[in-house]
């Protein structure tokens, strides 16, 4: 089946700090693969997403870029803010499919 | 505009007491409704969808269920709660099941469930 795996966190950063989660997947076919977050008291929301391979998904100065030769999607940010804390999901759906399969989540620190 | 409500946000149950959790979806018709929980540690998981009135899927077997008594209003139930339902449950909603594929999955606020 479907799976997802993402690094565990916490991740502590600095701000201005580079930031990466890795990413990777297990899904047959071309899935299309997501990243979600999840600010403080919030539900989650759209980052980013890219539906095929070599796409590079970015919004907020995050990128992720697909990586079918290593089935990867890691996402990244070169300078992050204290408003960057949050819980960061990467997740997939197969392209037929209706249903999100999400890794376990990372959380990020940011401190000032 | 559409927006999720997901109530309690809190909850604090004994085991054996029965359970329930709603979620509204307000400013959209027949939206694709599903009820996603987070264990400590693991990722989002799905546990029903549904697509219209008294329409549920479920993915895993479990100690729960759920209903959808109008087209926006998903329910969430256990009759007798286990120590192993304690989580982080997400109601989230989608204008299709084609939605989902572009990442147009949204979700409330969630709510924290502990068992004692």
């Amino acid at each position: 089946g479907n799976s997802v795996t993402q690094m565990e966190g916490p991740v502590t950063l600095s701000e201005e700090a580079f930031l990466t989660i890795n990413c990777t997947y297990t899904a047959t076919g071309y899935p299309s693969l997501f990243w979600y977050v999840q600010y403080p008291g919030e539900g989650l929301q759209l980052l980013l997403k890219a539906t095929k391979a070599d796409d590079k998904g970015s919004n907020k100065g995050f990128e992720a870029t697909y990586r079918k030769e290593t089935t990867s999607f890691h996402l990244e940010k070169g300078s992050v803010q204290v408003s960057d804390s949050a819980v960061y999901f990467c997740a997939l759906v197969k392209a037929a499919g209706n249903k999100l399969t999400f890794g376990g989540g990372t959380r990020v620190l940011v401190k000032p | 505009s559409q927006t999720i409500h997901q109530w309690p946000a809190t909850l604090v149950q004994p085991v054996g007491s029965p359970l329930s959790l709603e979620c509204t979806v307000e400013g959209t018709s027949n939206p694709n409704l599903y009820w996603y929980r987070q264990a400590a540690g693991r990722g989002l998981q799905l546990l029903f969808y549904s697509v219209g009135i008294g329409q549920i899927s479920s993915e895993v077997p479990q100690n729960l269920s759920a209903s959808r008594p109008q087209d926006r209003q998903f329910i969430l139930s256990s009759k007798k709660l286990l120590l192993s339902d304690s989580g982080f449950y997400l109601c989230a909603w989608s204008a299709s099941l084609a939605g989902v594929r572009t990442g147009e999955l949204f979700f409330g606020e969630g709510s924290r469930l502990t068992v004692l």
